[in-house]
């Protein structure tokens, strides 16, 4: 089936430090969406992107949706403590129709 | 969006036993799909909620292990048959509002021992 690559696993930075973070496939995605997860709760929506080349933001966060339709990145500006959490890209279309998640970047964030 | 609420929160469940989870939500929506999370892993789609008709279930998942309701448009169960250890995940429930966007409920953490 369809996979998405999100990538980095894992990021530790300190206080400050902007973040970049991306997903990308071998298929092409109608519709990009970009959660947040923290420990015990379940996936926050943080951003969606219909439109090929579309960039987005919602305060310190900003995504784009590819222009082959295939990627996504996520940036996050001037990370706080409260940034700490798993970021998941999650895809729709292609041959499944459903929404297909990538395995998440952990983020750490040091005082 | 749409809030979205799970009962129970939490459950530890012996194995060979049943657990219902249930899900709620605060307004009506056609689309209600069943995640299951494994520790430290990703969401995979268990199955979507049908109102009026049986579950749509992915390659993987049977109903006789994971039988769901859709009664109406506010509410959906997931049930998890003769558990055993390997069950032991959280079960989310999520809905579709607007054009392909899915928001999740704040899931079930289930332990079988």
């Amino acid at each position: 089936g369809q996979q998405l690559n999100q990538s980095p696993q894992s990021m530790f930075i300190q206080e400050g430090e902007d973040v970049s973070m991306n997903c990308t496939s071998s298929s092409i995605f109608n519709t990009w969406l970009w959660y947040k997860q923290e420990p015990g709760e379940g996936p926050v929506l943080l951003i969606a992107l219909y439109k090929a080349g579309e960039l987005t933001s919602n305060g310190r966060l900003t995504a784009q949706f590819g222009i082959t339709r295939k990627d996504s990145f996520l940036n996050i500006s001037a990370s706080i403590p409260s940034d700490v959490g798993i970021y998941f890209c999650a895809g729709y279309g292609g041959s499944q129709g459903n929404l297909i998640f990538g395995k998440g970047t952990k983020l750490s964030v040091k005082p | 969006s749409a809030v979205i609420s799970q009962k129970p929160s939490r459950d530890i469940c012996q194995r060979g036993t049943s657990l219902t989870i249930q899900c709620q939500v605060d307004s009506q929506v056609t689309m209600m799909f069943w995640y299951r999370q494994q520790p430290g892993q990703s969401l995979t789609l268990i199955a979507t909620a049908n109102q009026g008709s049986e579950a749509t279930y992915e390659s993987g998942f049977v109903i006789d292990k994971f039988p769901i309701s859709r009664p109406n448009l506010t509410f959906s169960t997931l049930t998890v048959s003769n558990m055993s250890p390997e069950d032991s995940s959280i079960y989310l429930c999520s809905v579709e509002q607007g054009t392909d966007t899915q928001y999740f409920g704040p899931g079930t953490r289930l332990t079988v021992l």
